[in-house]
């Protein structure tokens, strides 16, 4: 079965950077985008960007453009993403989603990190 | 970007109640529009998509309806594990856009 596994909790100074991971498993993992959302405490759902493992090519939401890169490895099945210059306000769950085989809609996510910067 | 509006913020329902949810969005994003349901400390779980389709293991009691801008889920009869948040998404283009969110809560 589809799965996508995230790395643990992270606790973050400002300034910083942090890299969560997200390991796929169930499927061939060049065959569909990866997406990358997040969610502040108590606040909706925000699209933060999207990687083709096949190339590893990206498009960045406007928001976070020069501060978030997102990677993958294909030899782990793994993609990743860091976002860097850390402030209060990036404290969230980041999940990664994978589309669906019926087309671009979110429909496997992994479990959710939960980032958390505080000096 | 596209925004999407929920209304309404809240709904306290019943259980066995029928509940409809709207949502927005400021420009046509064709059918190209899906309703999740976020219990909390989970991840978001894809109910409908296409506006329209049932997700994979979804009960019947889910519908979504609608096209261009104006959609609705409805949950025809609720049940306990029902009440959660419900987001609407489009995903006619980059990048994707969520609604705030409906809380459906118990009366």
């Amino acid at each position: 079965q589809v799965q996508l596994v995230q790395s643990g909790a992270e606790v973050k100074k400002p300034g910083a950077s942090v890299k969560v991971s997200c390991k796929a498993s169930g499927y061939t993992f060049t065959s569909y985008y990866i997406h990358w959302v997040r969610q502040a405490p108590g606040q909706g759902l925000e699209w933060m960007g999207i990687i083709n493992p096949t190339g590893g090519s990206t498009s960045y939401a406007q928001k976070y453009q020069g501060r978030v890169t997102m990677t993958r490895d294909t030899s782990t099945s793994t993609v990743y993403m860091e976002l860097s210059s850390l402030r209060s306000e990036d404290t969230a769950v980041y999940y990664c989603t994978r589309e669906a085989i019926y087309g671009p809609v979110p429909e496997y996510w992994g479990q959710g990190t939960l980032v958390t910067v505080s000096s | 970007d596209i925004v999407m509006t929920q209304s309404p913020a809240t709904l306290s329902m019943s259980p066995g109640e029928r509940a409809t949810l709207s949502c927005r969005a400021s420009q046509s994003v064709s059918s190209n529009l899906a309703w999740f349901q976020q219990q909390a400390g989970q991840a978001p779980r894809l109910l409908i998509y296409g506006a329209s389709t049932r997700a994979t293991g979804i009960p019947a009691r889910f519908s979504g309806s609608g096209s261009g801008t104006e959609f609705t889920l409805t949950i025809g009869s609720l049940q306990s594990e029902d009440f959660a948040i419900y987001y609407c998404q489009h995903y006619n283009n980059w990048p994707w856009t969520f609604g705030q969110g409906t809380k459906v809560e118990i009366k």
